[in-house]
């Protein structure tokens, strides 16, 4: 039962460009939604949030956007750096609850 | 704070042998998370406890798997016996709320030959 989903196992962007990975989610009880970075060898940090009030939060080169009638969220970073090469992991959260997606590799070619 | 530290970071062993993963998490917070991460499925909880009591082990796999935590600064995942299918990255995370604010540690890398 997969609640919180990411179709897209990898993705390429050239330097300079903008990214965007995408992460749907199937329940509506959902009211807080993250982004979180893995680098090899390293846990998951945590990258940026969003309520479910909002639609929009921007933190330097990443923003989160929440669509909520379509059940969908993306980040985008914008410009792309090869340093932001690592796999972003979405997830939502309930009361008692938080739920990951599967992650998305993302590789910045120089 | 250190983080949540956990040991050992490589492990090879081989099918059939016990494994212990062994987890500190950050002073202060009440929950305790166990997670796997594979290719296929991403990042599974695998079970979480709150104040030191287990709370949901529905994601452990099977039998083979036990969990505990003693006191507040240290927790354990067992499998015993190891197969190579439990191959994986076993991430511990602790959190001051079960929604909210979770720390990784920078994971176990198991591999069950």
């Amino acid at each position: 039962d997969q609640q919180v989903k990411q179709n897209s196992p990898s993705l390429s962007v050239q330097e300079g460009r903008i990214s965007i990975l995408n992460c749907d989610y199937t329940n509506s009880m959902f009211d807080y939604f993250l982004w979180y970075k893995k680098y090899p060898a390293e846990g998951p940090t945590f990258l940026i949030s969003i309520s479910s009030i909002k639609d929009k939060n921007e933190d330097g080169r990443f923003t989160v956007f929440l669509n909520k009638s379509a059940k969908h969220l993306s980040l985008h970073i914008v410009p792309s750096q090869p340093g932001d090469s690592a796999v972003y992991f979405c997830a939502a959260s309930a009361h008692n609850d938080m739920r990951f997606g599967a992650g998305t590799r993302l590789t910045v070619k120089p | 704070d250190a983080g949540v530290i956990q040991s050992p970071r490589h492990e090879v062993t081989e099918m059939g042998q016990e494994v212990t993963l062994r987890c500190k998490p950050i002073s202060g917070h009440d929950y305790l998370f166990w997670y796997r991460q594979t290719m296929m499925r991403g990042l599974e909880l695998l079970i979480y406890f709150n104040n030191n009591v287990p709370i949901d082990d529905s994601g452990m796999p099977e039998d083979r798997f036990s969990a505990k935590m003693p006191n507040a600064s240290f927790s354990t995942l067992k499998i015993q016996p190891s197969e190579p299918r439990d191959s994986a990255v076993y991430f511990c995370a602790s959190s001051p709320r079960r929604d909210y604010g979770y720390t990784f540690g920078s994971g176990t890398r198991l591999t069950v030959v």
